[in-house]
């Protein structure tokens, strides 16, 4: 089985800093990485995923994530946040062979302050 | 377009009362998930449906039953609610791609209060 920890529950950040917001996976055979979004009371956008090929994946809103085999990680990184970039951040994981069955991590909290 | 649409939004149960979560998507895709959000926990699936007239468990099934009454809709039914089934439901459908690769769409969720 697989498993997605998200290292950081909580991440404070200044309007106009970068932002990484770290996600590990452990599973024993070849997956799928997703990142996903969820604003307040919405429900769950996808922000990028990988797939294969490049390991720097590029998404929506400025945001990218880079996999790293080695490291078992998928980190999001996003060089200049935005007020409207406070929400909470998923990462996720499917295995090839098995992907409509998506893990998903604890989720991290990004919240820019002015 | 609407997407992925939820019915209802809010909802307040007393314990060993029962409803059902209404789910229906326009983009005709084959697959659709339900899936409840607990704070610190992520989302866990409950259960999916592969296609139509198919639907399996997922890793947190006990206390539900589903039905795939078409290829739009997917309901959640809970028998006899209990205070532990407070949560945020989402229900979500997807698309398959290349290869084996499937991306999920979300609705924006059901808020559930058992007391």
């Amino acid at each position: 089985a697989q498993s997605v920890t998200q290292l950081d529950s909580q991440v404070p950040v200044f309007e106009e800093a970068p932002v990484e917001l770290r996600c590990n996976y452990s599973s024993s055979v070849s997956v799928y990485l997703f990142w996903y979004v969820q604003y307040p009371n919405q429900g769950l956008q996808l922000l990028l995923k990988y797939l294969s090929g490049s390991t720097l994946v590029k998404g929506i809103n400025g945001f990218e994530a880079e996999f790293n085999k080695s490291q078992t990680s998928f980190h999001l990184r996003k060089p200049s946040v935005h007020i409207s970039d406070t929400a909470e951040y998923f990462c996720a994981v499917s295995k090839v062979g098995s992907a409509r069955q998506l893990t998903f991590g604890s989720g991290t909290q990004l919240t820019v302050l002015p | 377009n609407a997407g992925v649409t939820q019915t209802p939004k809010f909802q307040v149960l007393k314990t060993g009362q029962s409803m059902t979560l209404q789910c229906a998507q326009d983009m005709n895709h084959n697959s659709m998930y339900w899936y409840r959000q607990d704070p610190g926990m992520g989302l866990r699936l409950i259960y999916y449906s592969a296609s139509e007239g198919t639907t399996d468990k997922g890793e947190v099934p006990n206390g539900y039953n589903v039905s795939r009454l078409n290829k739009r809709e997917f309901s959640l039914r809970l028998e006899s609610a209990a205070p532990s089934q407070t949560s945020v439901y989402f229900c979500a459908s997807s698309e398959r791609l290349a290869g084996d690769q499937e991306t999920q769409y979300f609705g924006p969720g059901t808020r559930l209060l058992v007391l």
